[in-house]
Order: structure tokens, then sequence, then C-alpha cells
């Protein structure tokens, strides 16, 4: 089952805007992850944070966490038009099994 | 070597033919998994191989049949497909089975069931 409700589904900015998505999930989790997608390509991993974290940062992104809200967000500073594609994220509730959310969909106008 | 490789790119097969997808990873990595995904669908999950012993079938149809010969091989093996079973399917490694592993793809397989 998908635990995972993304926010917007679809996002469309100009090159140098940042671009924020939201994701939230229903149950306890170990960790989030945000992964990208490519279009009809496999899946690249860009953060993880686990669930005792509030922030992390990794080149222009920036993750939060609010286990109390179970919501994450993710946000893209600078955007590039290299950077459109397709963000999922995805809990880890405690078996090892990642739950992806739906998605969003990103396009970055150059 | 830190990626996961998928043969065939493209598979067009009917619903009476049997195939097989092949996954490779030479990253020392213990578990494997396969996941299929519907367009603009987020990937659903169908096994998991943890040192090489199935350890997680998420109630897939018997027409799908995982193998996994050797730690760096996995293989899906397909027959009597139905076209509603045309997906990308994807391929994912991790060190080892369990917490805080990021997953690493594949480029995936482009299935379409005619």
């Amino acid at each position: 089952s998908q635990q995972g409700e993304e926010d917007p589904q679809a996002l469309s900015i100009q090159e140098g805007e940042n671009a924020t998505m939201n994701c939230s999930y229903k149950t306890s989790i170990n960790n989030l992850q945000w992964y990208r997608q490519n279009s009809g390509r496999g899946l690249v991993h860009l953060i993880l944070i686990r669930s005792n974290e509030r922030e992390k940062h990794s080149g222009r992104l920036r993750v939060t966490l609010d286990t109390s809200k179970k919501s994450s967000s993710l946000l893209i500073t600078a955007s590039r038009a290299a950077d459109t594609a397709s963000y999922f994220c995805a809990t880890d509730q405690d078996t090892g099994k990642l739950i992806f959310g739906q998605g969003t969909t990103l396009q970055v106008k150059p | 070597d830190t990626e996961v490789t998928q043969t065939p790119k493209h598979l067009v097969m009917g619903m009476t033919n049997k195939k097989s997808l092949k996954c490779e990873q030479h990253m020392g990595h213990r578990a494997m998994y396969w996941y299929k995904q519907k367009a603009k669908k987020p990937p659903e999950l169908m096994f998991v191989y943890s040192y090489e012993k199935l350890s997680i079938n998420e109630s897939v149809p018997s027409r799908f049949s995982p193998e996994c010969p050797n730690s760096s091989l996995l293989n899906l093996h397909l027959h009597a497909l139905q076209p509603e079973d045309s997906a990308l399917y994807l391929c994912a490694s991790t060190v080892r089975e369990g917490r805080y592993n990021e997953q690493f793809f594949g480029p995936g397989t482009r299935l379409t069931v005619l």
C-alpha cells in the first residue's frame, strides 16, 4: 500500500526559483527518503532523514521532517532545467521496505 | 562499480511467451528488489531477496517468478502475462535489508504485453 501523499502533484517554475514539495504519511517511520526519477528511468536517491532528525542539507537540497505532523518537505534552491523530474518521498516503517508517495512532477523552465 | 544494470531495456511479448528480465550489481549488496511501476504512479514493491533468499513476496501473481542465482544477479521470469502487466520493471539493491539503507536503482525494463 502507498502511504505517502505528495503535494503538489505538479509544479512548474522558472530556472533560478526555489521549488518546495511536501510529503505526508500515516504511520510511524524509521526514516524518510527522497528520490528523483527522470522520465522513464530509474530512481536516484537524493537524501535520507532519520526519524530523530528535523532538518538535513545536501548541496541545493534541504529536507525537513516533522514527525508530530507526519510530514516532510523537500526544498530545491536555485533550480535548474536539469532538475526537471518526478520526485518521490519514501518511508521506511520498520520492515526495510520502502513505501513510496504518489510523487511530484517538477518542470523547470529555462 | 556503483551501478545496477538491467537487461533488456525494452521487451515486447505476447501473452503465451516466456521471457526473463535480468538485473546485476557488483557493489557487494546483499539485498535486491523488484518493483513494478505504471505510468505516472510510484514504484510498487514486488519481491525482496536478502542474502540470496526470498524474504518478501508482496502477493505477486505466480506468472511472475523471481530467482536469485548469486549475490550479484537477480532474475524475473515471466510467463502467461496479461496486458495489464505492461509497465516499467525496476530492480534495486541495498547494502543489506534493513533500516537506514538507501536503495540503488537500475534504469528499468519497459515491458509491453500484447
